[in-house]
């Protein structure tokens, strides 16, 4: 079983569409979780950091359920631009473990 | 400010050739990571440099692969001889030295291709 895993993907969904993604990891000794994108080609950039409280970044909401170790990320009113791969990423230290990763295509 | 840089972008080789990719951090992070994607699977860690010091390699594949942090500024991941399973993307990151809870700057990648 990999240590981080998510929805396959992947996701094409209408301009204005709300989308929900979810992460699974297995290290239940893990401290930090991020939620990064990654553009065809491109490298990884942070969209947000997962609180214990939850947390809401304009059209973007992260949750963490820790007795479940499950993540999550929903997207609200999806533009053309949300477009991309969107990466679970995992740390029970200093070193990222990354999932697979989830592909989101936002059609007009 | 300067992100997190990699040179080549793209290098192209021979299996059984020396390749040896550079990384420059952003200036000041201590915390400098080596990660690599291969072709279909997730990106995977292969070692950590806190400043010039190892802090944790246990990611590398084999003794074919060689990291460098001199003077702990910019890095240096050598892989001699390359074999083609070396393929895929190494990035590198940076992240400054606040505990947890880092976010780590990626650097654009280096698409390596073992031929």
């Amino acid at each position: 079983r990999k240590e981080v895993e998510q929805d396959p993907g992947p996701f094409n969904v209408p301009e204005g569409a709300t989308v929900a993604f979810n992460c699974t990891y297995s290290n239940s000794a893990s401290q930090s979780f991020f939620w990064y994108r990654q553009d065809c080609r491109k490298e990884p950039k942070l969209l947000m950091s997962v609180y214990s409280s939850g947390n809401e970044d304009g059209r973007f909401t992260a949750q963490l359920n820790r007795a479940s170790q499950y993540i999550s990320l929903l997207i609200r009113d999806s533009k053309l631009s949300d477009s991309a791969t969107y990466l679970c990423v995992v740390s029970s230290g200093q070193n990222f473990v990354f999932g697979p990763g989830t592909r989101l295509s936002v059609l007009p | 400010e300067a992100g997190v840089t990699q040179f080549p972008s793209h290098s192209v080789i021979e299996k059984g050739q020396t390749v040896t990719l550079r990384c420059d951090p952003i200036s000041g992070h201590d915390n400098l990571y080596w990660y690599r994607r291969v072709m279909g699977k997730e990106i995977k860690f292969l070692l950590h440099f806190v400043k010039e010091s190892k802090q944790d390699e246990s990611g590398m594949p084999n003794n074919r692969f060689l990291a460098e942090r001199t003077g702990g500024t910019y890095s240096t991941l050598k892989v001699q001889p390359a074999e083609l399973e070396d393929s895929g993307v190494y990035f590198c990151a940076s992240s400054e030295n606040r505990g947890q809870n880092n976010e780590q700057f990626f650097g654009p990648g280096t698409r390596l291709t073992v031929l």
